[in-house]
């Protein structure tokens, strides 16, 4: 059981809406990165959040942002929903700082925008 | 663009025989090469992970084999098992502090292993 939890487990929207996706990080660690996972694809990773500030971003456009909070725990926001929106998002915790540390996976939220 | 190049896309193996995953990568700055297990519904979960300065690793069934100069490494699961039926990600990040956590997956191959 790897301790981080994702919400909602399933999501519909249309197109043009927001949308927010919460995570929960595992004990003990103070790093989430999140990952777009397309239907048959490897996941892609969004940005990573670490001290409450992103520390990172993949080839995503602005209107994919995200917060961390101070327990850790962090949100993916996406607004203006496109249709190649529609994937898997996948949270992962990890210690930042130290090397080779294992990310812990959540379920992920299954996001389809009509 | 993908950084980390995975083949074959999906392959299928009898219970008991060897299934062979092979990824490449050109960055050379990446130094840990991890591989993920996913089940459907599930979050990929880490299998085994290597780093450049070795050329296998072995954990029970499952092995890599890291070749530096080629830029390749691959994942073999021995005495394969119908409970190893999953889709299995390579995964490629740099290992310095600031890096991690950023990885750069394959596509995918997706195991299935009949009895």
């Amino acid at each position: 059981e790897t301790g981080v939890t994702q919400s909602p487990t399933h999501l519909i929207k249309t197109r043009g809406q927001q949308v927010t996706l919460r995570c929960s990080s595992q004990s003990g660690h103070n790093t989430v990165s999140w990952y777009q996972q397309a239907l048959g694809q490897g996941p892609q990773f969004i940005f990573q959040y670490y001290r409450e500030e992103e520390n990172g971003r993949g080839n995503f456009p602005p209107r994919f942002s995200g917060l961390q909070f101070p327990n850790y725990s962090s949100e993916l926001n996406v607004n203006a929903l496109e249709l190649d929106d529609s994937a898997l998002y996948l949270c992962a915790s990890s210690l930042l700082g130290v090397t080779y540390n294992e990310q812990f996976f959540g379920p992920g939220t299954r996001l389809t925008v009509l | 663009q993908q950084q980390v190049k995975q083949s074959p896309q999906s392959l299928i193996v009898q219970k008991g025989g060897i299934s062979i995953i092979n990824c490449a990568y050109e960055n050379t700055a990446f130094d840990y090469f991890p591989w993920y297990q996913q089940f459907p519904g599930k979050g990929p979960a880490l299998l085994i992970a290597i780093r450049p300065d070795v050329s296998e690793k072995k954990e029970g069934r499952f092995t890599i084999s890291f070749n530096k100069s080629a830029k390749q490494f691959s994942l073999h699961i021995m005495d394969s098992q119908p409970g190893d039926s999953a889709t299995y990600f390579c995964a490629a990040s740099m290992g310095s502090p600031d890096s991690w956590g950023k990885l750069q997956f394959g596509a995918g191959t997706q195991v299935v292993v009949t009895p």
